[in-house]
């Protein structure tokens, strides 16, 4: 069974500061891994997901990860926060040749203050 | 419509009451999802079905029914709830059995008094 860990539960920032949301996942197969994005009274969508090939993935609103299979790690970054950034961000893992049901992280709420 | 919808948007219900969440997807996928989002928690996955069969059923209690009637639409029955049953309830859909993500409806804000 896989697992994920998002290990800060709150990221506060100042606007235009670089940001790292950090996950680590645990699997024993090779794995699919996802950040959503929730605003307030929304839904989650989907901001980038690792399947396979480079290891650097560039999603939406400027947001970028890195998968490093040696540190089972799949941390998200931003070069510089904006106020609309503020929002509660999940990662994601599948495991493959399993279910395929996603496991998702406790999520991480970003501030980013004026 | 497009991407998936879900009725009503907020729901206040004692809790004698019976109401049911309706979701649909437009997006052509075989497999829809029902998660529960209280604060302060991780996101609970209750129900998934693929092709209108359900796969996972996560123990959640009798008082929540699922229904899939069809790959592009799912409920959830509500009946004799608890206070504790107010969250934000999230509905789902995606390709089964392939690493695809997952395409969230806006949720259901439910209330039970």
């Amino acid at each position: 069974a896989q697992s994920v860990t998002q290990l800060d539960s709150q990221v506060p920032v100042f606007e235009e500061a670089p940001v790292e949301l950090r996950c680590n996942y645990s699997s024993s197969v090779s794995v699919y891994l996802f950040w959503y994005v929730q605003y307030p009274n929304q839904g989650l969508q989907l901001l980038l997901k690792y399947l396979s090939g480079s290891t650097l993935v560039k999603g939406i609103n400027g947001f970028e990860a890195e998968f490093n299979k040696s540190q089972t790690s799949f941390h998200l970054r931003k070069p510089s926060v904006h106020i609309s950034d503020t929002a509660e961000y999940f990662c994601a893992v599948i495991a493959s040749g399993g279910s395929y049901i996603p496991t998702f992280g406790r999520g991480t709420s970003l501030i980013v203050h004026p | 419509e497009t991407g998936v919808t879900q009725t009503p948007r907020h729901l206040v219900m004692g809790m004698t009451n019976k109401k049911s969440l309706k979701c649909e997807q437009h997006l052509g996928h075989n497999a829809m999802y029902w998660y529960k989002q209280s604060a302060k928690k991780p996101l609970e996955l209750m129900f998934v079905y693929s092709l209108e069969e359900r796969v996972e059923n996560n123990s959640v209690p009798s008082r929540f029914s699922p229904e899939c009637p069809n790959s592009s639409h799912l409920f959830l029955h509500l009946h004799t709830l608890q206070p504790e049953d107010s969250a934000l309830y999230l509905c789902a859909s995606s390709q089964f059995g392939r690493g695809d993500e997952q395409f969230f409806g806006p949720g259901t804000r439910l209330t039970v008094l």
